[in-house]
């Protein structure tokens, strides 16, 4: 069983730019969270997407947006890069709504310049 | 609002001792879920142990033990016989039944000494 899987690992940006993060599921689940975790810092939820409808949002800007793909991989799109924008951003997957049982993929370090 | 506090940024422990990380919340909602999230110097987190809020009985996994306070809106974790292995960010956090949105707390760094 292959386990959520996020790419890519790093990488730099450039303010104002444009991102779009990936994340592949856990096999047979249908659910799929974002969090942004700054450093020394818990993480923040951003949103998360039940077959593929967004099923609730944190506090986090219009210029976060996300999309999850009928085999329940999803992205996460960050426009107008701002330099706090910086941090690790967390997939994770459930088999069903909420976070009872998530697992989460390694994150991808994005940092701004 | 949701919100999860931990009270002990760091803290640390002798291998083979006990070691209690604090966590307290405050929500308006009747039922919830609350959770102990584990995050290893290699990042990925990793679920230690839940606790339905409906559930009056503190929920246990092998080393891992809660002590959950409803009325004090307190939810601690225990870990007995500490490893090295358990050295790590440790994260309280909460969600509501309705599944929009988890609450996580700043996080308790945990060293275990040899």
């Amino acid at each position: 069983e292959t386990g959520v899987t996020q790419s890519p690992t790093h990488l730099i940006k450039t303010r104002g730019q444009q991102v779009t993060l990936r994340c592949s599921s856990q096999s047979g689940h249908n659910t799929v969270s974002w969090y942004q975790q700054a450093l020394g810092q818990g993480p923040q939820f951003i949103f998360q997407y039940y077959r593929e409808e967004e099923n609730g949002r944190g506090n986090f800007p219009p210029r976060f947006s996300g999309l999850q793909f009928p085999n329940y991989s999803s992205e996460l799109n960050v426009n107008a890069l701002e330099l706090d924008d910086s941090a690790l951003y967390l997939c994770a997957s459930s088999p069903a709504r909420g976070a009872y049982e998530q697992y989460f993929g390694p994150g991808t370090r994005l940092t701004v310049t | 609002a949701q919100t999860v506090t931990q009270s002990q940024p760091e803290m640390s422990v002798q291998e083979a001792e006990t070691v209690t990380l604090s966590c307290t919340y405050d929500t308006s909602e009747s039922n919830y879920y609350l959770f102990w999230y584990k995050q290893p110097p290699s990042r990925q987190m990793i679920l230690v142990i839940r606790q339905e809020a409906y559930k009056q009985q503190n929920a246990t996994e092998n080393r891992f033990s809660v002590n959950f306070q409803k009325a004090a809106k307190s939810f601690s974790l225990k870990i007995s016989d500490s490893q090295l292995g358990d050295t790590a960010m440790y994260f309280c956090a909460s969600e509501k039944t309705s599944y929009d949105k988890v609450i996580f707390g700043p996080g308790t760094s945990l060293s275990v000494i040899p």
